[in-house]
């Protein structure tokens, strides 16, 4: 089973730019979270999408944005980025289901520069 | 409000020597994941345990084993006679009962020396 995959791995992008960032789930999966890692925060949960819906989302600016398309595959937009956006966004899928607690499966990452 | 305390920002100990990494967290939910991840260089989190609150046995797999103890808000990693390809960082995690709004801990970052 293919895991989860996320595009590009690497992006350096200017001030002032915007940026979509892309996640595959594994298949099956229904449920795609973000989160945001940087040495001084930590991993921050960004915000969760099940069935296209925004089921989740943490305490970011609204210049963070997401979607889910009926593949289940996500996007994530930072428009007018800045410097303090430079991370590693990792993207998890799981099955979603609100049964029991599933543990989330990682991407590799995209890791984020903004010069 | 949420919150997993990983006291621990670095641990260097040599290869063969256990060691244990520390996680406490607080919750006001009564029903709760508890999870560990580890974090290689390569930047995947990989998933290693997930506890149930309800569920505090002590769990070994391997040389890996958790101990779970809710009187102290405690789910503690416990890795026996280390190695090299242990070197990663391990970040414990809490969610709530449907396994969502997770929360992690700052990350404890584990070098095992040849």
């Amino acid at each position: 089973k293919a895991g989860v995959t996320q595009t590009p791995r690497y992006l350096i992008k200017t001030r002032g730019q915007q940026v979509t960032l892309s996640c595959s789930p594994i298949s099956g999966h229904r449920s795609v979270s973000w989160y945001q890692q940087t040495p001084g925060q930590g991993l921050q949960f960004l915000f969760e999408y099940f069935s296209e819906t925004q089921r989740n989302k943490g305490n970011f600016p609204g210049r963070f944005s997401g979607r889910q398309f009926s593949n289940s595959r996500s996007e994530m937009n930072v428009s007018t980025l800045e410097l303090g956006d430079s991370a590693l966004y990792l993207c998890a899928s799981s099955l979603g289901e609100q049964i029991q607690g599933p543990p989330l499966h990682f991407g590799n990452g995209t890791r984020l520069t903004v010069t | 409000a949420q919150k997993v305390t990983q006291a621990q920002t670095e641990i260097s100990v040599v290869e063969k020597e256990d060691v244990t990494l520390d996680c406490v967290y607080e919750t006001r939910d009564t029903t709760y994941y508890l999870f560990w991840y580890k974090q290689p260089p390569s930047g995947e989190l990989v998933f290693l345990i997930r506890r149930n609150s309800f569920d505090e046995q002590n769990e070994i797999s391997g040389r890996y084993s958790w101990n779970f103890q809710k009187s102290t808000s405690s789910f503690n990693f416990t890795i026996t006679a280390s190695q090299v390809v242990d070197s990663a960082v391990y970040f414990c995690a809490l969610s709530d009962n449907y396994g969502q709004n997770f929360v992690f801990g700052p990350g404890t970052r584990l070098s095992v020396l040849p």
